[in-house]
């Protein structure tokens, strides 16, 4: 059974500093990940997709991933108070299996 | 447009009675999902379906019911026997077996009166 632990947080951050979200997990042979971000009281959107070690950089988000300890982390340079939201790491399943996601981790960002 | 839409965005149930969920998608994905979430808990996945007039359960299934009659339509029912049905219903979807991703529907939330 795979399995994603998140930090719940709040996190909190004042606006254009960086935030760190972390994410591990349990099975070894987890291949991919996912960022997603869900505003209060709506669905998750799909931010970021890293499959191999390193650093997968996309305009303000830079993903990374260490599969020898298990972690994936977000980093959100500049932070802007609309970035306030909770984000949810989840592992893709293999052909049609469900996502695993884990409890996600607020972020606030303080203006 | 192109998306995934579910209806309603709230819903209220009583006592008893059997609501129904829609999710409808025009991606032409081949593979639909639901998902629940409730405060503090990751989506828990409650029904998938891969194909038309096919589908399985998932983690939670219990309570619930599903239909995939049509490609684009995956409708959800909570039964009465589902005794704690509060929480944020996602619907997903996913093109085929070869993409890793799903895409979410707006959501529905459902309250018990």
């Amino acid at each position: 059974q795979k399995e994603v632990e998140q930090n719940s947080g709040p996190l909190s951050v004042p606006e254009g500093a960086i935030a760190s979200l972390n994410c591990t997990y349990s099975d070894r042979g987890s291949q991919s990940f996912f960022w997603y971000r869900q505003y209060s009281g709506k669905s998750p959107e799909l931010i970021m997709f890293i499959y191999s070690n390193g650093d997968k950089e996309d305009g303000r988000f830079t993903a990374q991933l260490n599969k020898a300890s298990q972690y994936v982390s977000l980093l959100i340079r500049d932070s802007q108070p609309s970035d306030s939201a909770t984000y949810l790491c989840a592992i893709p399943g293999g052909g049609y299996q469900k996502v695993t996601f884990g409890t996600g981790t607020k972020l606030q960002v303080i203006p | 447009d192109g998306g995934i839409t579910q209806s309603p965005k709230y819903l209220f149930r009583k006592e008893g009675q059997n609501v129904t969920l829609s999710c409808e998608q025009n991606l032409n994905h081949d593979a639909m999902y639901w998902y629940r979430q409730d405060p503090g808990q990751g989506l828990r996945l409650i029904y998938y379906s891969q194909i038309v007039n096919d589908f399985q359960k998932g983690d939670i299934a219990e309570g619930y019911s599903v239909s995939r009659e049509k490609k684009e339509s995956f409708p959800l029912t909570v039964t009465s026997a589902q005794k704690n049905p509060t929480a944020f219903y996602l619907c997903a979807s996913k093109e085929d077996s070869r993409q890793e991703t799903q895409y979410f529907g707006p959501g529905t939330r459902l309250l018990v009166l």
